[in-house]
């Protein structure tokens, strides 16, 4: 079946640290690829995204690269600042099983300065 | 744009009561919302998809008699949560998608504690 898989925290970086969250999916169809982000006591708010092979989704500074030879969405940011901190989740959507959602099981950020 | 909204933002209830959770889509139309439910530290559970005008698919383990769905509109889904119980005390996040498009545009969540 479908699934993502995160690496697991919780990672706790210096200000201006590079930052690297795995992720890797298993997906029957031809996934869309995810990045999202959550502040403490808030929803989820769309970080990036790429919709096929080799596409690279950026935003903020972070960068994600649809790997599909890997089946991995690594998450990276070469200058991590305190307001990165957040729990990230990465996820798939695939076309066939009617745009459903699979979330991998988050990753808390904590940037100390 | 793709704004979703809902309300409330926090509630406190007490058991045996019903709670209403509204969410909705303020600058799109939204052909299909979705429920979910993240516990502490925990990941996004989804609980079910709704479409416009029709019934609500529930996922496996979720009781449909409880979290009643309706999507009465394009903008608009509610979520209510009858005879809560303090194990219904959870973040509520629902989410809704353009019609033909593959993302998801999350509401801000609502905070159930039942007491």
């Amino acid at each position: 079946g479908d699934s993502v898989t995160q690496m697991e925290g919780p990672v706790t970086l210096s200000e201006e640290a590079f930052l690297t969250i795995n992720c890797t999916y298993t997906a029957t169809g031809y996934p869309s690829l995810f990045w999202y982000v959550q502040y403490p006591g808030e929803g989820l708010q769309l970080l990036l995204k790429a919709t096929k092979a080799d596409d690279k989704g950026s935003n903020k500074g972070f960068e994600a690269t649809y790997r599909k030879e890997t089946t991995s969405f690594h998450l990276e940011k070469g200058s991590v600042q305190v307001s990165d901190s957040a729990v990230y989740f990465c996820a798939l959507s695939v076309e066939n099983t009617g745009n459903q959602f699979y979330f991998g099981t988050g990753t808390s950020l904590t940037v100390i300065p | 744009g793709a704004v979703v909204s809902q309300h409330p933002s926090r509630v406190i209830c007490k058991s045996g009561t019903s709670v209403k959770i509204e969410c909705r889509s303020l600058d799109f139309q939204a052909t299909t919302m979705f429920w979910y439910r993240q516990f502490p530290k925990q990941s996004l559970m989804l609980m079910a998809t709704s479409n416009e005008g029709s019934k609500a698919t529930y996922e496996q383990g979720v009781e449909k008699d409880k979290f009643l769905i309706n999507h009465a509109s394009l903008t608009l889904s509610t979520l209510t949560v009858t005879s809560a119980h303090p194990e219904d005390s959870s973040f509520y996040i629902c989410s809704a998608r353009l019609a033909g498009g593959a993302s998801q545009y999350f509401g801000p969540g609502t905070r159930l504690t039942v007491l």
